[in-house]
């Protein structure tokens, strides 16, 4: 499979702990978004990388989001202290190029239950 | 800010009636604009894609969409609708202020087919 992929794809946690989840790109697409999606609505841009470079981050983004690409390939999306407000389903989606509509290709996503 | 209204968070057709999912954007025009499905337990794939070059654009799975400026309006359509089309709809434009071509996305509807 070809596809973006995503692990874990189910989370439970508690509240206050830490949690990380992994995207994995299609392959030399160098543009890796990250996106939440709360039942009901939309998916919402958290932010993006182009390479390894994180240009832009949302303002829902929180201190205690942190997300890395460090190697230009994969990423990680980390939620310290994580709240019941965290829980959502946590979207990771590429696209090659460096034109700003190219078509971006979506995992299946990461569903955060925070209890 | 660039914004998306999607009227209607289900619908639910006939199978073999037309379907018509609602789309309006905000007032300043966009360059682009997407319709992306989500099928049950898959991540969201680009049904079709507006790009200036004309105004009514046709998808996959037998899907249109009609551009139109003076409505802001970009409303999804299929002349006759499958079991299979039952899915999540999100409508999503871009603009040339969306750096990076992050995407800001309707809140999406719940597509149901009866038999």
């Amino acid at each position: 499979d070809t596809g973006v992929s995503q692990n874990p794809r189910h989370k439970i946690t508690k509240r206050g702990q830490n949690v990380t989840f992994r995207c994995d790109p299609i392959s030399e697409h160098n543009r890796l978004y990250w996106y939440r999606q709360t039942l009901g609505q939309g998916p919402e841009f958290l932010t993006y990388f182009q390479n390894e470079a994180q240009l832009e981050k949302s303002r829902l983004l929180s201190d205690r989001f942190s997300a890395e690409r460090p190697k230009g390939s994969f990423s990680t999306l980390e939620i310290q202290r994580t709240e019941q407000g965290d829980s959502a389903m946590y979207l990771c989606a590429s696209s090659s190029g460096t034109g700003d509509y190219n078509e971006q290709f979506f995992g299946p996503g990461t569903r955060l239950t925070v209890l | 800010a660039q914004s998306v209204t999607q009227l209607g968070s289900h619908v639910s057709v006939s199978e073999g009636a037309l379907v018509l999912l609602r789309c309006n954007y905000s007032s300043s025009v966009p360059p682009y604009l997407f319709w992306y499905v989500q099928y049950p337990n898959q991540g969201l794939q680009l049904l079709l894609k507006y790009t200036s070059a004309a105004t009514l654009v046709k998808g996959i799975n037998g899907f249109e969409a009609e551009f139109k400026k003076s409505e802001t309006s970009f409303h999804l359509t299929k002349p006759s609708a499958h079991m299979s089309d039952a899915a999540e709809y999100v409508c999503a434009p871009g603009s040339r202020y969306n750096q990076g071509g992050k995407l800001i996305f309707g809140q999406g509807t719940e597509l149901s087919v009866k038999p």
